[in-house]
Order: structure tokens, then C-alpha cells, then sequence
């Protein structure tokens, strides 16, 4: 069935480094791939998305990468600070507007 | 507008119960959609609506669930005969629609049955 996973469920990074999280998805017919950001206690916030004919997209501080030949899929984030501790979730859309989660992965950012 | 507003934030209910959670999205949003989400998990999708038109509604969505959305604003998830494995967020988001994929959530309904 529809699948989404991640390489790790926890990533710790020095406050300033760049972080990189990757995901595995299993849907080739997804039309938009997303990143979401989810802080405790909250619901996740959308982060950038791309959508299946690009490879890659930038936003402010993260880039995201797709990578259709081995259905691979990382967010990076440059110049990681304290506010960006939270789980990161990818996510896939498909043209019905249903969007399949990941299990997450935790960013832990030292100062 | 400050976004999707979900309503209680909490709700402990004893096994068996019927159990009733709103969700008001962002005012010009026509999606609708719920998640369910266990500590540790990504949210599973649950339902999805279009204005009042619910679209799609997953295999997790026993008969005990219901949800509506009758005139297109405001939408309720219904659990009848709560049973404990229930107990976990419910999350409601909303979008715009074509082009967007950014749906923005709210802070989610904690249940636990007792």
C-alpha cells in the first residue's frame, strides 16, 4: 500500500550547522511532495512543498530535494537555530487532495 | 481570522461514550480535512471534505465515525461507543484549493477514554 518513512527518527545538530532529513516515499503517482514542522503541543505547520515534475526547491533556509528515481526526499535546513527543534514529517499528495504522512523525525538542535 | 480553531482542546470520556468534535477552518478555505494522530506517528488521514461534499473517507474510519460539514463552514467528527484505543489527537486542517498544497492545521482535540 501508500507509504511514507524515514531514514531516522531523531537528528541533533549544532546550532549554525545545516541539518539534512531524508524521507522514503513508495507512491510514484504522488503529485506534491511536502515537509511539514510540528512543535509540541501544536498541529504540524507547513513548510515548503514540491511538486513531483521538479527536483528541487528552495525557500527561506530550506531546500528541498526530490529524488524520483529512488523515490528519496530531503529537507535541508542551513544555519539550524534552537527554533527549529521540533519533528519534521514528509508528506505526499496525491490528485485527490489526500496527503499521507510519515512517522517523523525528531531535530534536536544544540546550542 | 486566526486560522482553524478546534473545540474542546481536551476530552476524557469513559468507554462507550459518544464523543462530538468541531473544527472551524480559515473563513475562505473550501477543504476540510481530519487526521488522527498517536504519540510518536504521523497523522493518518481520516476524511476529506469540499465545501459540504465529503470526498473521501478512509478504511481507518470504522462505522462508529461520522463527520459532517453541512453547509460548508464549520465541520463535526462524531465517535459513537467510544472504545480506548480512540484515545489521540484529532486534528482538523483546512486549504484553499487548486494550486496549494499548504493546509494549515489547528491544535488538534485530545481525546482519552477511560
Amino acid at each position: 500500500g501508500e507509504s511514507v518513512g524515514l531514514h531516522l527518527p531523531t537528528l541533533s545538530v549544532q546550532e549554525g550547522d545545516n541539518s539534512i532529513i531524508n524521507c522514503a516515499y513508495s507512491n510514484s503517482a504522488s503529485d506534491y511532495f511536502i515537509w511539514y514542522k510540528q512543535e509540541s503541543g501544536k498541529g504540524p505547520q507547513f513548510i515548503i512543498d514540491i511538486r513531483s515534475n521538479m527536483d528541487k526547491r528552495q525557500g527561506q533556509r530550506v531546500t528541498v530535494l526530490l529524488n524520483k528515481t529512488v523515490k528519496h526526499l530531503s529537507l535541508q535546513i542551513a544555519a539550524t537555530q534552537p527554533g527549529d527543534s521540533a519533528v519534521y514529517f514528509c508528506a505526499e499528495r496525491d490528485r485527490g487532495f489526500k496527503t499521507i504522512f510519515g512517522a517523523g523525525t525528531r531535530l534536536f538542535v544544540k546550542a | 481570522d486566526t486560522g482553524v480553531s478546534q473545540d474542546p482542546r481536551h476530552k476524557i470520556t469513559k468507554r462507550g461514550q459518544n464523543v462530538t468534535f468541531r473544527c472551524d477552518p480559515i473563513s475562505e478555505h473550501n477543504r476540510l480535512y481530519w487526521y488522527r494522530q498517536t504519540l510518536g506517528q504521523g497523522p493518518e488521514f481520516l476524511t476529506y471534505f469540499q465545501n459540504e461534499a465529503q470526498l473521501e473517507k478512509s478504511r481507518l474510519l470504522s462505522d462508529r465515525f461520522s463527520a459532517e460539514r453541512p453547509k460548508g463552514s464549520f465541520s463535526t467528527l462524531e465517535i459513537q461507543r467510544t472504545e480506548q484505543g480512540d484515545s489521540a489527537m484529532y486534528l482538523c486542517a483546512s486549504s484553499s484549493g487548486v494550486g496549494s498544497t499548504e493546509a494549515f492545521f489547528g491544535q488538534g482535540t485530545r481525546l482519552t477514554v477511560v
